[in-house]
């Protein structure tokens, strides 16, 4: 059974640009949710998505947004990058029973 | 104060050396508790994962949950150096989970 796929997996932007993660989910899983992981702050909860619906969302700006398709797989946009936003950006996907399966990741960095 | 207080270590054991990791939560809501290990440039895999307080073993590892004094616990028996991780505690509900900074482990032969 394949897991959750991330890509990029690793990526380097310049302050101002934006960039678009992509996340296809365990097949079967509806819920998608990210999350940024820096050293400082450890895991943070950015949104989570259900049948193509926002059904939470974390203490981040609107610069940080995302989107569900019909078929499960999700986006994550992050515009006007600053320096801070340098983190690793998990995706994962879950039965909606709680339990949470992660992919690799991608790795912004952001100059 | 933070939903999820971890303290992020480091630690270090010898092989077969029993590990003990914990963390306190805020949020009385919390349904259920997990424990997630992460290895270096990998993503989280979950390791427990319970509903109840009191013990649940799995192998060599037991999670202990105290939801009256919102405290949570890992515990590791006879640790082996591929047991060298992150552990994340994660406790959570209505669809979302909160994370602590994470325990780094290192088991040394």
């Amino acid at each position: 059974k394949a897991g959750v796929t991330q890509t990029p997996r690793y990526l380097i932007k310049t302050r101002g640009q934006q960039v678009t993660l992509s996340c296809s989910p365990i097949s079967g899983h509806r819920s998608v949710s990210w999350y940024q992981q820096t050293p400082g702050q450890g895991l943070q909860f950015l949104f989570e998505y259900f049948s193509e619906t926002q059904r939470n969302k974390g203490n981040f700006p609107g610069r940080f947004s995302g989107r569900q398709f019909s078929n499960s797989r999700s986006e994550m946009n992050v515009s006007t990058l600053e320096l801070g936003d340098s983190a690793l950006y998990l995706c994962a996907s879950s039965k909606d029973t709680g339990e949470l399966f992660f992919g690799e990741g991608s790795r912004l960095t952001v100059l | 104060q933070k939903e999820v207080e971890q303290d992020p270590g480091p630690l270090s054991v010898p092989e077969g050396a029993i590990v003990s990791l914990n963390c306190t939560y805020s949020n009385s809501a919390f349904q259920y508790f997990m424990w997630y290990r992460q290895y270096s440039r990998k993503g989280p895999e979950l390791l427990m994962y319970t509903y109840s307080s009191g013990n649940k073993e799995d192998g060599r590892f037991t999670a202990q949950v105290d939801k009256s004094s919102k405290y949570i616990s890992l515990f590791i028996r006879d640790s082996q150096p591929s047991d060298s991780a992150t552990y994340l505690c994660a406790p959570g509900g209505n669809n979302r989970l909160a994370f602590g900074k994470g325990n780094q482990v290192v088991v040394i032969p």
